[in-house]
């Protein structure tokens, strides 16, 4: 059984430009979500997606939107990037019979 | 205020002691109660999760909920070194997970 992989691991941006950051979810886990980690500070939620349908959001701009694919992978994806947006992006599958997270390692991505 | 409040640390205890960790909450939606441990530049990995008031024990770990006081804690007996890392807290709704911003634990051998 494979965990949540993510890719890339490390990423440098310059402010203004655009980012995918990918997803693979747990085998068995169809509900994969976003969180954003600031240095610091606990994880915070940026979105949901159940059978390719974004199905719950948190406080993030829209210019932060995402993808799920049939065979529950994801993508996140950042347009016109801002230094805040600095951080570790993690991705965590679930099914959601489970009610416990399964997290990736995460995409570490500076913004510059 | 934050959903979420976490007792801040850092925390240092030698090898062997008691870690207590805890954590109180304002949203009575929270359902499933969670503790987390992360490493450094790692992924937060689930150590334990709860729904219902009371302890839950999983060998050195115990989880305590008390949802009239909105109160949750984890104590680690027979703390080792490997348990340095930081702890987190987290409580799901419907859809998410609300974490705390973190306890970061060292065990001095």
């Amino acid at each position: 059984e494979t965990g949540v992989t993510q890719s890339p691991t490390h990423l440098i941006k310059t402010r203004g430009q655009q980012v995918t950051l990918r997803c693979s979810s747990q085998s068995g886990h169809n509900t994969v979500s976003w969180y954003q980690q600031a240095l610091g500070q606990g994880p915070q939620f940026i979105f949901q997606y159940y059978r390719e349908e974004e199905n719950g959001r948190g406080n993030f701009p829209p210019r932060f939107s995402g993808l799920q694919f049939p065979n529950y992978s994801s993508e996140l994806n950042v347009n016109a990037l801002e230094l805040d947006d600095s951080a570790l992006y993690l991705c965590a599958s679930t099914n959601l019979a489970d009610h416990g997270y399964t997290f990736g390692s995460g995409t570490r991505l500076t913004v510059v | 205020q934050k959903e979420v409040e976490q007792d801040p640390g850092p925390l240092s205890v030698p090898e062997g002691a008691i870690v207590s960790l805890n954590c109180t909450y304002s949203n009575s939606a929270f359902q499933y109660f969670m503790w987390y441990r992360q490493y450094s530049r790692k992924g937060p990995e689930l150590l334990m999760y709860t729904y219902s008031s009371g302890n839950k024990e999983d060998g050195r770990f115990t989880a305590q909920v008390d949802k009239s006081s909105k109160y949750i804690s984890l104590f680690i007996r027979d703390s080792q070194p490997s348990d340095s890392a930081t702890y987190l807290c987290a409580m799901r709704d419907d859809y998410k997970l609300s974490f705390g911003a973190g306890t970061t634990v060292t065990v001095r051998a």
